[in-house]
This record gives structure tokens, C-alpha cells and sequence, in this order.
């Protein structure tokens, strides 16, 4: 079965330029998560949404954050404009059901802002 | 390939032995725990859940002990092998939807 579908795998830019990262959740997921892991914060959860709606943003850093999830099967998270401080490795999550139930990661995109 | 920082709790443990790693949860509310294995460059990856009814769960060379009182859980690895070498994080959920809260990871090293 596939899994999470992160990409880009790997993002280098300049700074002031818009990046804009794209997840494919698995079939049937509900659920859909966005996190940011650095060496200095750990895994940190930016926005999440339920059947496509974000129910939680409380966690995206700024304004130059955003996030959308037009249908059931794709998410981005849009960084305009982006600094160095946005380097860091970006995951999308899934999940299925209400609560109690295990989140499924994709393998990440791995930004630096130069 | 790194995916925390250098700062990370780290367990060494001689390939074939026992692996026991720690984690602390913050919510006495939380209903739901989960342990994740993150291998250089990829994602968590899931290795085990349980439910605050249950305090014990076991699954293929891995168990997970469950402890409300001091809010305490465990991951057990047995028989442990170069590949399970990777960053371990625990998370507690069930507070909010299917909201998770992420430790900060215990790095496990395997030496031959």
C-alpha cells in the first residue's frame, strides 16, 4: 500500500523566494498533519486538518505560513517569503478516526533557505 | 541524515541484548500512547501503540509498558540488532481529536 507521498524530497532557495511543499495522504485518512523538525526544537506541529478543513493552526510560526487542503488526497504548506530560519525538515502525517489511532508519516522534505 | 538534535538522550547497547527506553508523558488526561522509530533521513515510522486501559501490549520483539500512576512509559526491545538503530520518540494522545504530542526522542546506538 502506498504511504504518505512527500515532494520535494530535498528543497534549496534563496531567501525571499516562495516554497511550496506538497503531500499525498494515504487513501481513506481523515486526518492530515503538518510538522517541522529541527536539531534545536524537535518535531512541532504547524496545522492539522479534518476532511480537508484545518482544525488547529495554532502552531504555524507566522503569517508567511500558510496551509490548504483543497480534496481528500492533497495538502501543501506554502512559505512566502521564505527566511533561513525556515530551514528544517518538513513532515506531512495521516491519520484515520476520531482519536486512539496511530499517525503515518511521509518521509519529509528536507528545506534550507540560503 | 540527522533528524534531532546532538543533545538527544542517547542508550548503547551491545547487538543481542535487551533494549529498554524511557519516556516521561506530561498529561494525566492523555488516553493514548504511541512509540515511533525515526531512521536517518526517512519518517517516524509506527512500531507500537497502547491504551490507558490496558498496561502492558507486546508486539514482535517489541513491548510497551504502560505506567498512569507516575506517567511513565516504556519501550522494550529484545534481542536488539543494527537496524533497530534510530531515534525513538514516544507521543500522548487522545486529548484532542487525533492530535499527537511528540517527545524529544532517545537515540539508540548498536554496537556489533
Amino acid at each position: 500500500d502506498a504511504g504518505v507521498i512527500q515532494s520535494p524530497r530535498h528543497e534549496v532557495t534563496e531567501m525571499g523566494q516562495e516554497v511550496t511543499l506538497r503531500c499525498k495522504p494515504i487513501s481513506g485518512h481523515d486526518y492530515l498533519f503538518w510538522y517541522r523538525q529541527t536539531m534545536m526544537r524537535g518535531l512541532e506541529l504547524l496545522i492539522y486538518f479534518n476532511n480537508n478543513v484545518p482544525i488547529d493552526d495554532s502552531g504555524m510560526p507566522e503569517d508567511r505560513f500558510s496551509a490548504k487542503m483543497p480534496n481528500a488526497s492533497f495538502s501543501t504548506l506554502k512559505i512566502q517569503p521564505s527566511e533561513p530560519r525556515d530551514s528544517a525538515v518538513y513532515f506531512c502525517a495521516s491519520g484515520k478516526g476520531s482519536s486512539n489511532q496511530p499517525q503515518h508519516f511521509g518521509d519529509g522534505t528536507r528545506l534550507s533557505i540560503l | 541524515g540527522e533528524s534531532v538534535g546532538l543533545h538527544l538522550p542517547t542508550l548503547s547497547v551491545q547487538e543481542g541484548d535487551n533494549s529498554i527506553i524511557n519516556c516521561a508523558y506530561s498529561n494525566s488526561a492523555s488516553d493514548y500512547f504511541i512509540w515511533y522509530k525515526q531512521e536517518s533521513g526517512k519518517g517516524p515510522q509506527f512500531i507500537i501503540d497502547i491504551r490507558s486501559n490496558m498496561d502492558k501490549r507486546q508486539g514482535q520483539r517489541v513491548t510497551v509498558l504502560l505506567n498512569k500512576t507516575v506517567k511513565h512509559l516504556s519501550l522494550q526491545i529484545a534481542a536488539t540488532q543494527p537496524g533497530d538503530s534510530a531515534v525513538y520518540f514516544c507521543a500522548e494522545g487522545g486529548n484532542a481529536g487525533n492530535m499527537l504530542t511528540f517527545g524529544g526522542g532517545t537515540r539508540l546506538m548498536v554496537k556489533p
